[in-house]
């Protein structure tokens, strides 16, 4: 596609619930990273895949989040009995290369999924 | 995880004028990548400018300019000729070896009239 879509947009779920966003990169973007983002802070490393692997997953904060990219392209990531320190915005972005240092590198965001848990 | 400092958190200038948001970052590789995005109210992250490690000049891309001193490990972006338009907030953020991409707390620059 053109851009990077992320859906939903906005999730509001209980506590204990489970939940998914989706990540639809730009077509041909071989990185994928995913950021959580909370009100007024930078966006916080999550997860990075190069191709269809988890490069890095050192920013998943806890074993109730995973990632997946199954065919290198979508990503969708999945929050287990979600708490309601959980809520912030979630940003998937993509890059054309994730090795190397250029322009190539730059990273394009999607529109971010917001999650709120009550 | 690599740190990156943004040391201001809010900053104000007169439209027309040129402002300077700071960077720092901690690294001991020789090589990386600097850039910087802006986030306006709506919430989007707009790419404005990439600096590699290793590239002699300081980039400029339009009304941008980064100022690049890899000695004191900082990567100021320059905004000169300020418009209303530029209030957001700003992100530095540094890409490492192992494709480490991290960002910084960020600067909320406000364009007085």
């Amino acid at each position: 596609g053109a851009g990077v879509s992320q859906t939903p947009s906005n999730k509001v779920t209980e506590k204990g619930k489970y939940v998914e966003l989706r990540c639809d990169p730009i077509s041909g973007h071989t990185a994928l990273y995913w950021y959580r983002q909370s009100l007024g802070q930078g966006p916080e490393f999550l997860i990075y895949f190069q191709g269809t692997g988890a490069a890095d997953d050192s920013g998943l904060p806890n074993d109730r989040f995973f990632a997946v990219r199954p065919e290198g392209s979508v990503s969708t990531l999945k929050i287990q009995r979600t708490e309601r320190g959980d809520s912030a915005v979630y940003l998937c972005a993509s890059s054309l290369l994730g090795t190397g240092f250029s322009g190539a590198n730059v990273l394009t965001f999607g529109a971010g999924s917001r999650l709120t848990v009550l | 995880a690599q740190k990156i400092t943004q040391t201001q958190p809010g900053m104000f200038v007169q439209e027309k004028e040129a402002v300077t948001l700071d960077c720092t970052y901690d690294t001991s590789d020789p090589s990386y990548g600097l850039f910087w995005y802006k986030q306006p109210s709506s919430g989007e992250m707009i790419f404005l400018i990439y600096q590699g490690s290793y590239d002699q000049q300081n980039a400029t891309e339009g009304r941008y300019s980064l100022n690049f001193q890899k000695a004191r490990k900082s990567a100021n972006l320059v905004i000169s000729a300020s418009q209303l338009g530029d209030s957001a907030m700003y992100f530095c953020a540094v890409k490492y070896n192992f494709n480490k991409f991290y960002f910084g707390s960020g600067t909320k620059l406000n364009v007085k009239p």
